[in-house]
């Protein structure tokens, strides 16, 4: 079975420091992995993709996300936070097996404060 | 603009009163797919479709209805709505493939008393 674990509901930080948000997944085979930005009252925004083209992957905004398989992690991480960063970032895994092909499983969600 | 368009964004209604949500999507995308958000639970797929035609169940299909009739619309049906169908609703399209990402609606507010 697949699952995607975001191992911090809540994480903040001060305006200018980094920021890490920690994914963890099980999968049985070479996952599919996405981090989502949702600010208030707003659908929720690509950040970056996992294509198993580079392990390292950059997004937008200068966010990237390392996907390490010997940990079955793709943590996500920024140098220096802004006050615009502060919104809810979903960890996403989807599923391509055969009884559930096109499926998305979303982690809880962890959201980020940032204080000036 | 690539889109996709929700309506209505926020809704309140009662038990038992049917209610359409609609989706439309000016992508031409194959993949279409709906989600509920909860507090502390992500958001959780509901139905989802991969053309035409072509629909199938998420994890959290009870009470829920779907038809793809045409490519760009999607809309989620709710027969007889109950309280624990109060959420933010959220469609979603993309193009057919595992590593797509997912263009999403800005989301629907349903209040189900």
């Amino acid at each position: 079975a697949q699952s995607v674990t975001q191992l911090d509901s809540h994480v903040s930080v001060s305006e200018g420091t980094p920021v890490l948000l920690r994914c963890n997944y099980s999968s049985s085979y070479s996952p599919s992995l996405f981090w989502y930005v949702q600010h208030p009252n707003k659908g929720l925004q690509l950040l970056l993709k996992y294509t198993s083209a580079a392990t390292l992957v950059k997004g937008i905004n200068g966010f990237e996300a390392e996907f390490k398989k010997s940990e079955t992690s793709f943590h996500l991480t920024k140098p220096s936070a802004h006050m615009s960063d502060a919104a809810e970032y979903f960890c996403v895994v989807t599923l391509m097996t055969t009884d559930s092909w096109g499926k998305l499983q979303f982690g809880a969600g962890t959201q980020v404060v940032v204080t000036p | 603009e690539a889109q996709v368009t929700q309506n209505p964004r926020y809704l309140i209604t009662v038990t038992g009163k049917k209610l359409t949500v609609t989706c439309s999507q000016n992508m031409n995308h194959e993949y279409m797919s709906w989600y509920r958000q909860d507090p502390g639970l992500g958001l959780r797929q509901i139905y989802y479709s991969m053309n035409v035609e072509v629909t199938d169940k998420g994890d959290v299909p009870e009470g829920y209805k779907v038809s793809r009739k045409e490519k760009r619309n999607f809309p989620l049906i709710l027969e007889s709505p109950s309280p624990n169908q109060t959420s933010l609703y959220f469609c979603a399209s993309s193009v057919i493939g595992s590593n797509q990402p997912q263009h999403f609606g800005d989301g629907t507010r349903l209040s189900i008393l």
